[in-house]
Protein backbone atom coordinates (compact mmCIF):
# COMPACT_ATOMS: atom_id res chain seq x y z
CA UNK A 1 0.00 0.00 0.00
CA UNK A 2 1.18 3.48 -0.84
CA UNK A 3 1.73 5.51 2.25
CA UNK A 4 1.94 9.26 2.58
CA UNK A 5 2.58 10.20 6.17
CA UNK A 6 2.26 13.65 7.69
CA UNK A 7 4.10 14.15 10.94
CA UNK A 8 1.22 15.61 12.97
CA UNK A 9 -2.57 15.35 12.83
CA UNK A 10 -3.11 18.44 14.98
CA UNK A 11 -0.88 21.40 15.77
CA UNK A 12 -1.43 24.59 17.73
CA UNK A 13 1.13 27.36 17.23
CA UNK A 14 1.44 30.98 18.24
CA UNK A 15 1.45 33.94 15.87
CA UNK A 16 4.96 34.67 14.68
CA UNK A 17 6.33 31.17 15.28
CA UNK A 18 8.20 29.31 12.58
CA UNK A 19 6.28 26.13 11.78
CA UNK A 20 7.47 23.00 10.00
CA UNK A 21 5.03 20.51 8.49
CA UNK A 22 6.65 17.26 7.37
CA UNK A 23 5.49 14.79 4.75
CA UNK A 24 7.09 11.46 3.86
CA UNK A 25 6.09 9.05 1.09
CA UNK A 26 7.32 5.51 0.60
CA UNK A 27 6.59 4.94 -3.12
CA UNK A 28 9.55 6.68 -4.72
CA UNK A 29 7.25 9.28 -6.27
CA UNK A 30 8.92 12.16 -8.07
CA UNK A 31 6.05 14.60 -7.57
CA UNK A 32 5.00 15.92 -4.18
CA UNK A 33 2.45 18.61 -3.35
CA UNK A 34 1.25 20.74 -0.47
CA UNK A 35 -2.37 21.90 -0.43
CA UNK A 36 -4.45 23.73 2.11
CA UNK A 37 -8.14 23.00 2.49
CA UNK A 38 -10.63 25.58 3.74
CA UNK A 39 -14.44 25.41 3.89
CA UNK A 40 -16.01 26.74 0.71
CA UNK A 41 -12.64 27.09 -1.04
CA UNK A 42 -11.67 23.48 -1.60
CA UNK A 43 -8.05 22.42 -1.93
CA UNK A 44 -5.63 25.10 -3.06
CA UNK A 45 -2.09 24.34 -4.15
CA UNK A 46 0.63 26.04 -2.12
CA UNK A 47 3.83 24.52 -3.57
CA UNK A 48 4.87 21.46 -5.45
CA UNK A 49 8.09 19.66 -6.28
CA UNK A 50 8.86 17.38 -9.23
CA UNK A 51 12.33 16.34 -8.11
CA UNK A 52 14.81 16.64 -5.28
CA UNK A 53 15.74 20.27 -4.65
CA UNK A 54 13.23 21.39 -7.29
CA UNK A 55 10.19 23.41 -6.30
CA UNK A 56 7.54 25.52 -7.93
CA UNK A 57 4.99 27.92 -6.54
CA UNK A 58 1.38 26.94 -6.64
CA UNK A 59 -1.59 29.26 -6.48
CA UNK A 60 -1.12 30.61 -2.92
CA UNK A 61 2.59 30.50 -1.99
CA UNK A 62 2.70 33.74 0.01
CA UNK A 63 3.84 33.20 3.58
CA UNK A 64 5.12 29.69 2.87
CA UNK A 65 8.33 28.04 1.72
CA UNK A 66 9.26 24.40 1.09
CA UNK A 67 12.23 22.10 1.23
CA UNK A 68 12.91 18.87 -0.66
CA UNK A 69 16.37 17.58 0.29
CA UNK A 70 15.45 13.93 -0.16
CA UNK A 71 13.07 12.33 -2.63
CA UNK A 72 10.79 10.88 0.02
CA UNK A 73 10.41 14.00 2.15
CA UNK A 74 8.73 17.31 1.39
CA UNK A 75 8.52 19.94 4.11
CA UNK A 76 6.24 22.97 4.27
CA UNK A 77 7.54 25.92 6.28
CA UNK A 78 5.54 28.81 7.66
CA UNK A 79 8.22 31.43 8.23
CA UNK A 80 6.13 33.50 10.64
CA UNK A 81 2.74 31.92 11.35
CA UNK A 82 -0.33 34.12 11.17
CA UNK A 83 -3.94 33.46 12.16
CA UNK A 84 -5.04 33.37 8.51
CA UNK A 85 -2.86 30.31 8.07
CA UNK A 86 -5.14 28.33 10.35
CA UNK A 87 -6.25 25.53 8.04
CA UNK A 88 -6.09 21.85 7.13
CA UNK A 89 -2.86 21.08 5.27
CA UNK A 90 -2.71 18.10 2.94
CA UNK A 91 0.36 16.56 1.37
CA UNK A 92 0.14 14.42 -1.78
CA UNK A 93 2.52 12.50 -4.02
CA UNK A 94 2.41 10.89 -7.46
CA UNK A 95 4.47 9.63 -10.38
CA UNK A 96 4.69 12.07 -13.31
CA UNK A 97 1.72 11.55 -15.63
CA UNK A 98 0.12 9.13 -13.18
CA UNK A 99 -3.64 8.86 -13.07
CA UNK A 100 -3.64 8.99 -9.28
CA UNK A 101 -2.23 11.17 -6.53
CA UNK A 102 -2.07 9.79 -2.99
CA UNK A 103 -2.85 12.01 -0.04
CA UNK A 104 -1.69 12.07 3.54
CA UNK A 105 -4.13 12.24 6.46
CA UNK A 106 -3.76 15.97 6.81
CA UNK A 107 -2.50 18.29 9.52
CA UNK A 108 -5.01 20.61 11.14
CA UNK A 109 -3.03 23.68 12.12
CA UNK A 110 -4.43 26.31 14.45
CA UNK A 111 -2.52 29.57 14.84
CA UNK A 112 -3.50 31.54 17.93
CA UNK B 1 -8.19 31.69 -15.54
CA UNK B 2 -8.99 28.49 -13.73
CA UNK B 3 -12.51 27.82 -12.53
CA UNK B 4 -14.07 24.58 -11.36
CA UNK B 5 -17.65 24.60 -10.07
CA UNK B 6 -19.55 22.05 -8.05
CA UNK B 7 -22.66 22.32 -5.87
CA UNK B 8 -21.74 22.91 -2.24
CA UNK B 9 -24.17 20.46 -0.68
CA UNK B 10 -26.52 17.67 -1.73
CA UNK B 11 -28.85 15.36 0.14
CA UNK B 12 -30.12 11.99 -1.05
CA UNK B 13 -31.88 8.94 0.33
CA UNK B 14 -30.34 5.57 1.04
CA UNK B 15 -30.82 3.22 -1.93
CA UNK B 16 -31.36 6.08 -4.39
CA UNK B 17 -29.17 7.43 -7.21
CA UNK B 18 -27.44 10.80 -7.05
CA UNK B 19 -25.55 12.77 -9.70
CA UNK B 20 -22.91 15.32 -8.69
CA UNK B 21 -22.05 17.77 -11.45
CA UNK B 22 -18.78 19.56 -12.12
CA UNK B 23 -18.12 22.24 -14.72
CA UNK B 24 -14.66 23.54 -15.50
CA UNK B 25 -12.97 26.34 -17.38
CA UNK B 26 -9.21 25.85 -17.30
CA UNK B 27 -6.30 27.01 -19.42
CA UNK B 28 -5.39 23.41 -20.18
CA UNK B 29 -6.74 19.91 -19.65
CA UNK B 30 -5.02 16.60 -19.03
CA UNK B 31 -7.69 14.58 -17.29
CA UNK B 32 -10.45 14.99 -14.72
CA UNK B 33 -10.44 13.26 -11.36
CA UNK B 34 -13.02 12.54 -8.69
CA UNK B 35 -11.93 12.03 -5.09
CA UNK B 36 -13.95 11.03 -2.05
CA UNK B 37 -13.16 12.53 1.33
CA UNK B 38 -14.78 11.45 4.58
CA UNK B 39 -14.75 13.97 7.40
CA UNK B 40 -11.32 14.17 9.01
CA UNK B 41 -9.73 11.81 6.52
CA UNK B 42 -7.52 12.02 3.43
CA UNK B 43 -9.08 12.28 -0.03
CA UNK B 44 -9.11 8.92 -1.81
CA UNK B 45 -9.14 8.41 -5.56
CA UNK B 46 -12.44 7.40 -7.16
CA UNK B 47 -12.16 7.88 -10.90
CA UNK B 48 -10.27 9.39 -13.81
CA UNK B 49 -11.58 10.52 -17.21
CA UNK B 50 -9.46 11.85 -20.04
CA UNK B 51 -11.65 10.91 -23.02
CA UNK B 52 -15.33 11.73 -23.51
CA UNK B 53 -17.79 9.19 -22.22
CA UNK B 54 -18.74 7.16 -19.21
CA UNK B 55 -16.37 5.21 -16.96
CA UNK B 56 -18.09 2.70 -14.70
CA UNK B 57 -16.63 1.22 -11.55
CA UNK B 58 -19.09 -0.70 -9.45
CA UNK B 59 -21.70 1.59 -7.92
CA UNK B 60 -19.80 4.67 -9.09
CA UNK B 61 -19.64 6.05 -12.64
CA UNK B 62 -18.04 9.19 -13.99
CA UNK B 63 -18.84 10.99 -17.22
CA UNK B 64 -16.85 13.56 -19.19
CA UNK B 65 -17.67 15.94 -22.04
CA UNK B 66 -14.56 17.92 -22.95
CA UNK B 67 -16.36 20.13 -25.46
CA UNK B 68 -18.80 21.24 -22.75
CA UNK B 69 -16.26 21.38 -19.93
CA UNK B 70 -18.55 19.13 -17.91
CA UNK B 71 -18.33 16.02 -15.80
CA UNK B 72 -20.57 14.21 -13.39
CA UNK B 73 -20.15 11.53 -10.76
CA UNK B 74 -23.06 9.10 -10.49
CA UNK B 75 -23.54 7.13 -7.31
CA UNK B 76 -26.06 4.25 -7.43
CA UNK B 77 -27.67 2.26 -4.62
CA UNK B 78 -26.60 4.85 -2.10
CA UNK B 79 -25.36 3.65 1.26
CA UNK B 80 -24.99 5.60 4.49
CA UNK B 81 -21.20 5.27 4.20
CA UNK B 82 -21.35 7.31 0.97
CA UNK B 83 -21.93 10.41 3.09
CA UNK B 84 -18.75 12.35 2.35
CA UNK B 85 -17.33 15.21 0.32
CA UNK B 86 -16.74 14.60 -3.37
CA UNK B 87 -13.95 16.57 -4.98
CA UNK B 88 -13.69 17.29 -8.69
CA UNK B 89 -10.19 18.12 -9.96
CA UNK B 90 -8.63 18.90 -13.34
CA UNK B 91 -5.03 17.99 -14.05
CA UNK B 92 -2.65 20.57 -15.45
CA UNK B 93 -1.34 19.55 -18.89
CA UNK B 94 2.30 20.21 -17.95
CA UNK B 95 2.76 16.62 -16.71
CA UNK B 96 3.74 17.82 -13.26
CA UNK B 97 0.64 16.09 -11.99
CA UNK B 98 -0.65 19.33 -10.53
CA UNK B 99 -4.37 19.13 -9.74
CA UNK B 100 -6.77 22.06 -9.65
CA UNK B 101 -9.69 21.37 -7.34
CA UNK B 102 -13.26 22.58 -7.11
CA UNK B 103 -14.64 23.49 -3.71
CA UNK B 104 -16.10 20.02 -3.19
CA UNK B 105 -19.67 18.75 -2.77
CA UNK B 106 -20.77 17.50 0.63
CA UNK B 107 -23.25 14.66 0.19
CA UNK B 108 -25.50 13.62 3.04
CA UNK B 109 -27.25 10.28 2.69
CA UNK B 110 -30.37 9.94 4.82
CA UNK B 111 -32.16 6.74 5.81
Amino acid sequence: DVKVTQSSRYLVKRTGEKVFLECVQDMDHENMFWYRQDPGLGLRLIYFSYDVKMKEKGDIPEGYSVSREKKERFSLILESASTNQTSMYLCASSFPGSTEAFFGQGTRLTVV
Amino acid sequence: GQNIDQPTEMTATEGAIVQINCTYQTSGFNGLFWYQQHAGEAPTFLSYNVLDGLEEKGRFSSFLSRSKGYSYLLLKELQMKDSASYLCAVRDPSNTGKLIFGQGTTLQVKP
